[in-house]
């Protein structure tokens, strides 16, 4: 069965420091997300893909914060420089349409933890 | 404000205790409501997604429902394996993605 893959599934860093997650989305699927997921609480959607192209960064902190998906497959995300707040799980999933209502496969996350 | 939310935050039931998960929803311009499942370090997985008020699906034991201002998870006769945090979130239209901060549900045997 299809999986979305992302990696490292843990991060811990210093702050200051730059961390990249990799997201993987499932094959053939157009539209990616990242989400930040912070304990507790539910996901809050930082940044949407259409292919190579980013629909919705509207809640991205542009300041340290950034994603690319080049060739409309894989992508990262980017902290630099890490922050305390930034503590989180982050969350890619894919979804095989061009509408964001169209069902989203998330994969594992990655436990990010800025000391 | 587009806003989502979910009551009651945690919910603990004996097994084959049923009960229902409330979601209430403020968004302008409804294009769907889902549910998703969240276990413990893992990411959320789809149960269903509901676009017009009337609606309702089904999956095992849960069913969800849909009104012009909320939604309800109904679980019936649950199960220890049923426990999870549950999810509701809308798609705007402004074509943006919400969700609620959840409903951690416990079923003991």
């Amino acid at each position: 069965e299809a999986e979305v893959a992302q990696s490292p599934r843990y991060k811990i860093t210093e702050k200051s420091q730059a961390v990249a997650f990799w997201c993987d989305p499932i094959s053939g699927h157009a539209t990616l997300y990242w989400y930040r997921q912070i304990l507790g609480q539910g996901p809050e959607l930082l940044v949407q893909f259409q292919d190579e192209s980013v629909v919705d960064d509207s809640q991205l902190p542009k300041d340290r914060f950034s994603a690319e998906r080049l060739k409309g497959v894989d992508s990262t995300l980017k902290i630099q420089p890490a922050e305390l707040g930034d503590s989180a799980m982050y969350l890619c999933a894919s979804s095989p349409g061009t509408g964001s209502y169209n069902e989203q496969f998330f994969g594992p996350g990655t436990r990010l933890t800025v000391l | 404000e587009d806003q989502v939310t979910q009551s009651p935050e945690a919910l603990r039931l004996q097994e084959g205790e049923s009960s229902s998960l409330n979601c209430s929803y403020t968004v302008s311009g409804l294009r769907g409501l889902f549910w998703y499942r969240q276990d413990p370090g893992k990411g959320p997985e789809f149960l269903f997604t509901l676009y017009s008020a009337g609606e309702e699906k089904e999956k095992e034991r849960l069913k969800a429902t849909l009104t012009k201002k909320e939604s309800f998870l109904h679980i019936t006769a649950p199960k220890p394996e049923d426990s999870a945090t549950y999810l509701c979130g809308v798609h705007t239209g402004g074509f943006k993605t919400i969700f609620g901060a959840g409903t951690r549900l416990f079923v003991k045997a």
